[in-house]
């Protein structure tokens, strides 16, 4: 079975810092990895997925993460947040042979400060 | 589209009283899920169905009954509602039961049991 653990519960951070939110991952078999964002109020929406191939995956606005097998990670980084990245972000893992459903982590809520 | 919906959005029950939470999909998805979502604890998966007329249980499924009804529709029912069962609950959908497929989710149903 997977599992999923997401090291930090809030992250604080100013507008146009960096920031990386911390995912790990436990599996004995290959994995997918996923990263929800969940605006205040709203339902989960798909941020990036790494199904295979290239280690660092993009969002459209501005995300990225890398797969790192060695380290079991799949770290979440974004060069410089703005107000609108406040959210609740979730890391998933799912059996990439399988037909299982998905794994969350707890979450861990962002709060861009202006 | 409206992709998924989820009737009510709010809803206050008595320890004992039933309902049903409602889900709809227009995006013609094979799989349809139901979580629920409490602080700090993240996503739990209740039931899932991979497929019109299977259901599965996840992680948490006690206290609760799932129908397929059709390929669009997923409901959810308390038979017996408990304080322990006050929470978010989130339908989603996706294409097929593959752990690669994105889910998409509703907005959410906030249930009260007092």
């Amino acid at each position: 079975a997977q599992s999923v653990t997401q090291l930090d519960s809030q992250v604080p951070v100013f507008e146009e810092a960096p920031v990386e939110l911390r995912c790990n991952y436990s599996s004995s078999v290959s994995v997918y990895l996923f990263w929800y964002v969940q605006y205040p109020n709203q339902g989960l929406q798909l941020l990036l997925k790494y199904l295979s191939g290239s280690t660092l995956v993009e969002s459209i606005n501005g995300f990225e993460a890398e797969f790192n097998k060695s380290q079991t990670s799949f770290h979440l980084r974004k060069p410089s947040v703005h107000i609108s990245d406040t959210a609740e972000y979730f890391c998933a893992v799912s059996e990439a042979s399988g037909n299982t459903p998905l794994v969350f982590g707890k979450g861990t809520r962002l709060s861009v400060i202006a | 589209n409206a992709g998924v919906t989820q009737t009510p959005k709010f809803q206050v029950l008595k320890t004992g009283q039933s309902m049903t939470l409602q889900c709809a999909q227009d995006m013609n998805h094979n799989s349809m899920y139901w979580y629920r979502q409490d602080p700090g604890m993240g996503l739990r998966l209740i039931y899932y169905s991979a497929s019109e007329g299977t259901t599965d249980k996840g992680e948490v499924p006690n206290g609760y009954n799932v129908s397929r009804l059709n390929k669009r529709e997923f409901s959810l029912r308390l038979e017996s509602a408990a304080p322990s069962q006050t929470s978010v609950y989130f339908c989603a959908s996706s294409e097929g039961g593959g752990s690669y497929n994105e889910q998409f989710f509703g907005p959410g149903t906030r249930l009260t049991v007092l």
